[in-house]
């Protein structure tokens, strides 16, 4: 079983659309979740960290389930500027100074 | 403000010749600072990190060897590139304290083999 699991799709979502995009990770001692965003040819970018009691930044909302080992993604009222790789991350055990990267899941906008 | 930089952007090297790839971060002192490598359509593999000045860690068997000779200077090389060192090298850093642990990538260095 891989570290980070993600649906690598390709998602493709009409312009207003709300998207939601889950990551499980096998690793129960992980304390530390993020979504990246990675255009393509690019560098990964922080989109947001991901909190136990969920978080909302935007249109963009993340929660953390522990209980079953995964992570959500939700984008609501998508743009075409939201077609992008997205990355779920975690830190490797308690305190590490590690992260695993998931695979991505690639996001297309349509207009 | 922090800021992370990485060149060379693009290399096209020959199967047998050394590697260089030099990160240096700017605007704080003691940082984590990582490699990884994205390989064609696949996910980031973290290759090394360190902690400290001359403390590396390395996480995967290959031909690649990191440095990091000063506080924020972090270095990727390589002796002899196989064709299999093709990839994006992106080197990160992140505080050791104070904040939520995030990781900040420097624009990364596209590597050809040929």
């Amino acid at each position: 079983r891989k570290e980070v699991e993600q649906d690598p799709g390709p998602f493709n979502v009409p312009e207003g659309a709300t998207v939601a995009f889950n990551c499980t990770y096998s690793n129960s001692a992980s304390q530390s979740f993020f979504w990246y965003r990675q255009d393509c040819r690019k560098e990964p970018k922080l989109l947001m960290s991901v909190y136990s009691s969920g978080n909302e930044d935007g249109r963009f909302t993340a929660q953390l389930n522990r209980a079953s080992q995964y992570i959500s993604l939700l984008i609501r009222d998508s743009k075409l500027s939201d077609s992008a790789t997205y990355l779920c991350v975690v830190t490797a055990t308690s305190g590490t100074y590690k992260y695993i990267f998931g695979t991505g899941t690639r996001l297309k906008v349509l207009a | 403000s922090q800021t992370i930089h990485q060149w060379p952007a693009t290399l096209v090297q020959p199967v047998g010749s050394p590697l260089s790839l030099e990160c240096t971060v700017e605007g704080t002192s003691n940082p984590n600072l990582y490699w990884y490598r994205q390989a064609a359509g696949r996910g980031l593999q973290l290759l090394f990190y360190s902690v400290g000045i001359g403390q590396i860690s390395s996480e995967v068997p290959q031909n690649l060897s990191a440095s990091r000779p000063q506080d924020r200077q972090f270095i990727l090389s390589s002796k002899k590139l196989l064709l299999s060192d093709s990839g994006f090298y992106l080197c990160a850093w992140r505080k050791k304290t104070g904040d939520t642990g995030e990781l900040f990538f420097g624009e990364g260095s596209r590597l050809t083999v040929l």
